[in-house]
């Protein structure tokens, strides 16, 4: 079965550090883009990062550009996101997600993860 | 950025009817948006992708059409598990720069 779990949300200070771990499972994870989105309470949809199968290229979202950065390891089946600088708007569930092939939209997602920022 | 506007914000409907959802863009994506379905508490499912194609598992009561900048999912038939938010989303743009509407809640009427 295709899964995809996240881990390391809580709790943050504003202008702390949090870390995300996606670890995925049933699939060969090195053959897929891999994607964070995130969810504000009550709000829409946002992505926030993609990174390409070997990690050679990565993307963001213009609001979280130099604060965020996406990697993974592919021998250990993981997607990380690691946060600086966090904002109270940067409040929300985090979901990662699996691009599938050559296309662009998301086809499996986690169960998501809940990261707070206090002021 | 490219905006998807999604009407109505909630769509009231009974069992057993039709429920048409709207999606506009700000400019043109080609047929390169994707419809998602999520109840409360859960992960977002894919239901659509390339404006008409229904992902795997995905009933046939569930269709998407449009291209351009207006774009359209349709439920023939609701069923109870149906009621749900819904959301659409364009990858048209390379660097990516995806981006969701804000949601069309579908509730029992």
């Amino acid at each position: 079965e295709v899964q995809l779990m996240e881990s390391g949300g809580g709790l943050a200070q504003r202008g702390g550090s949090l870390r995300l771990s996606c670890a995925a499972s049933g699939f060969t994870f090195s053959d897929y883009w891999m994607n964070w989105v995130r969810q504000a309470p009550g709000k829409g949809l946002e992505w926030v990062a993609n990174i390409r199968q070997g990690g050679s290229e990565r993307f963001y979202v213009d609001s979280v550009k130099g604060r965020f950065t996406i990697s993974r390891d592919n021998a250990k089946n993981s997607l990380y996101l690691q946060m600086d600088s966090l904002r109270a708007e940067d409040t929300a569930v985090y979901y990662c997600a699996r691009t599938p092939g050559r296309t662009r939209f998301f086809d499996t997602w986690g169960q998501g993860i809940l990261v707070t920022v206090s002021s | 950025e490219i905006v998807l506007t999604q009407s109505p914000a909630t769509l009231s409907v009974s069992p057993g009817e039709r429920a048409t959802l709207s999606c506009r863009a700000s400019q043109s994506v080609n047929s390169d948006v994707a419809w998602y379905q999520q109840k409360p508490g859960q992960a977002p499912r894919l239901l659509i992708y390339g404006a008409s194609t229904r992902a795997t598992g995905i009933p046939v009561r569930f269709s998407g059409s449009g291209s351009g900048t207006e774009f359209t999912l349709t439920i023939s038939s609701l069923q109870s598990e149906d009621f749900a938010v819904y959301h659409c989303q364009q990858y048209n743009k390379w660097p990516p720069q995806y981006t969701f509407g804000q949601g069309t809640k579908l509730e029992i009427k």
